[in-house]
């Protein structure tokens, strides 16, 4: 039973266009929510999270949208640029039932075009 | 500034043997959390150290066991191989006391034939 997913394997936008990835999840204890992303070869680097007690959070070009009622979060790189291109993973935590374990979803494929 | 360093970056198995994957947390760090991703998922999470102690486990078998040293390094061991371990299976270390606010080695890329 997947707890977090991301339903789009891939997505392919043009640079300087906007990119949105889209994370769904199902467990109502989870309060806490990150994307990762990851190169090949190289590990996952945090690039930005946010609170169950927001509902957006904004870091530079990257902006996480949270819709708690629909347990629904998005990401949005604006503008997009071909660095950008590789996994992002969506992840989530329940920081306040006392776990320590994130839950990470599939992951989609950003392929940014010049 | 040295970050996760993992080691081996890859080895082959056969089934039935036994495996041990060393972890070196960043600087500062002092929790450290393992886990699996196979081809095509997400990571999956193995177990957490703290202070020399398993603090969390996720459903894994009993034949993935894990240790912490006193300086804050870590070993992930899994007993009696299976096909099935074949995946990458990466470390995170994290702030003083702090679960999740992980920064990732590189991984270590185990092939079970």
């Amino acid at each position: 039973d997947q707890q977090v997913k991301q339903n789009s394997p891939s997505l392919s936008v043009q640079e300087g266009r906007i990119s949105i990835l889209n994370c769904d999840y199902t467990n109502s204890m989870f309060d806490y929510f990150l994307w990762y992303k990851k190169y090949p070869a190289e590990g996952p680097t945090f690039l930005i999270s946010i609170s169950s007690i927001k509902d957006k959070n904004e870091d530079g070009r990257f902006t996480v949208f949270l819709n708690k009622s629909a347990k629904h979060l998005s990401l949005h790189i604006v503008p997009s640029q071909p660095g950008d291109s590789a996994v992002y993973f969506c992840a989530a935590s329940a920081s306040g039932a006392g776990s320590y374990q994130l839950t990470f979803g599939k992951g989609t494929k950003l392929s940014v075009i010049p | 500034d040295a970050g996760v360093t993992q080691s081996p970056t890859h080895l082959i198995k056969t089934r039935g043997q036994q495996v041990t994957l060393r972890c070196s947390p960043k600087s500062g760090h002092d929790t450290v959390s393992w886990y699996q991703q196979a081809l095509g998922q997400g990571p999956q999470f193995i177990f957490q150290y703290y202070e020399e102690e398993e603090r969390q486990r996720g459903n894994f078998p009993d034949r993935f066991s894990g240790h912490q040293f006193p300086n804050y390094s870590s070993e992930l061991n899994v007993n009696a191989l299976l096909l099935g371990d074949s995946a990458l299976y990466l470390c995170a270390s994290s702030l003083p006391g702090q679960g999740y606010g992980y920064t990732f080695g590189s991984g270590t890329r185990l092939t079970v034939v």
